[in-house]
This record gives C-alpha cells, structure tokens and sequence, in this order.
C-alpha cells in the first residue's frame, strides 16, 4: 500500500504566522484528504485535495485559512495561516488506496503560542 | 450528516483478556472502517469492513450493516494493543470517502 510522509513532523509556531506542511505519497492516488485532530480529540475532515483543481472544504473550514495545493498526483500541501492558540493540532495527511482503504501519514503536531 | 458513536469510551484490560468494541452509525454506509492510533499518534487502518466479518490475527471486525452497527474483537490483549481504537464512516449519500469518525474507545492494557 502506498507510503505517506509528511514534513514537518512536529513544530512550534508564534500566533500570526503561517506553516506550510508537505504531503508526499510513494505513488500516484486519487483520492488525498487532510484531517485534523485537536487535543484529546477526534479526527476532523478540514478537505479533500483535488488535483488540477480548487480543494473541497468541510463545513467550518475555509480557504483564506488552509490553503491547499495539489500539484500532481503524489504530493499536497496545506498552510495554516494567521495562527493562533486553538490552531495546536495534529494535521494529517490521508490517502485512498487500491481495496478503498483510508491510510494516513505519520501527522504532523503543530504547537501555537 | 452521518453520526458515528464508539462505546466504550475507555476500557482498562489485563494482558491476554478479550474485548469487544463498538461503533454505531446514523444512516446506511458505503465505507466503514477502523483504526488504531497508538501512543505516538500514528494511525493504522486495521479493517475496511462495510458489510461481513474480516479477521486478522487476534483482531477481527463484524459490520451489520442493516442493523447500523459494528463490532471490533480484540483477542488475548497485549500492551501494544494500547491506544484508542477509531470507527469511521461515510453514508451512502455523502461525497466519495468523505469519513466521519467516531470519537474513539482509549484502550490500555495492563501488564
């Protein structure tokens, strides 16, 4: 099944700046989705990137704050932009495989002060 | 949209004890599938189980589907098997493998 990395794996930010995490998968999908999960929290569907096209956001989430490239169709990224404190989250990266499996990267864990 | 309820919320177990998790769901599904986080946060997909019964070493799920619910067995627990435990779903009348996830059972196994 495909391999997801993601970068960085974990960083610490100051309120107001932006971070840019990479998704990069080992071979071409369709289907790549980015999730959040807050402290203690469950998953949160914030989009699903779509190559050659403007993603699709989820109810609550909006483009202005995470953008969202597709390239191609073995790498994404998303930005959090103008952070503040309740951005502290885990951003995860996930894919459709081959059998209709979601798999997901390793996360990346993102601290706002 | 689709509601997806995992119980227990917590479950303490002794090493080598079984258990049964549970994961209720809202509207008839195309997608369901389970997940473990373990204690550094990587999630692994354990079954994609929209309907029937799939087993995988200790571990096996069941999906009644018309009944709106499924079933994760844990067998002769080890402490690895730490971590919490997600059911996810897509209904049939979402967008394609657009998961909702439940809010996880967090299971620790004690030595």
């Amino acid at each position: 099944s495909a391999v997801i990395s993601q970068k960085p794996s974990r960083d610490i930010c100051q309120r107001g700046t932006s971070l840019t995490i990479q998704c990069q998968v080992d071979s071409q999908v369709t289907m790549m989705f980015w999730y959040r999960q807050q402290p203690g929290q469950s998953l949160t569907l914030i989009a699903t990137a779509n190559q050659g096209s403007e993603a699709t956001y989820e109810s609550g989430f909006v483009i202005d704050k995470f953008p969202i490239s597709r390239p191609n169709l073995t790498f994404s990224t998303l930005t959090v932009s103008n952070m503040s404190p309740e951005d502290s989250s885990i951003y995860l990266c996930s894919v459709k495989t081959s059998g209709s499996k979601i798999n997901f990267g390793p996360g990346t864990r993102l601290l706002v002060l | 949209g689709i509601q997806v309820e995992q119980s227990p919320p917590d479950l303490i177990l002794q090493e080598g004890a079984n258990s049964t998790l549970r994961c209720n769901f809202s509207d008839s599904v195309n997608n369901l599938q389970w997940f473990h986080q373990n204690p550094w946060g990587q999630l692994i997909n354990l079954f994609y189980i929209p309907s029937g019964t799939k087993q995988n070493g200790r571990l096996s799920a069941t999906t009644v589907a018309t009944e709106r619910y499924s079933l994760l067995y844990i067998s002769s627990s080890q402490t690895t098997d730490s971590g919490v435990y997600f059911c996810a779903a897509e209904s049939s009348g979402a967008g394609s493998y657009q998961l909702t996830f439940g809010k996880g059972t967090k299971l620790s196994v004690i030595p």
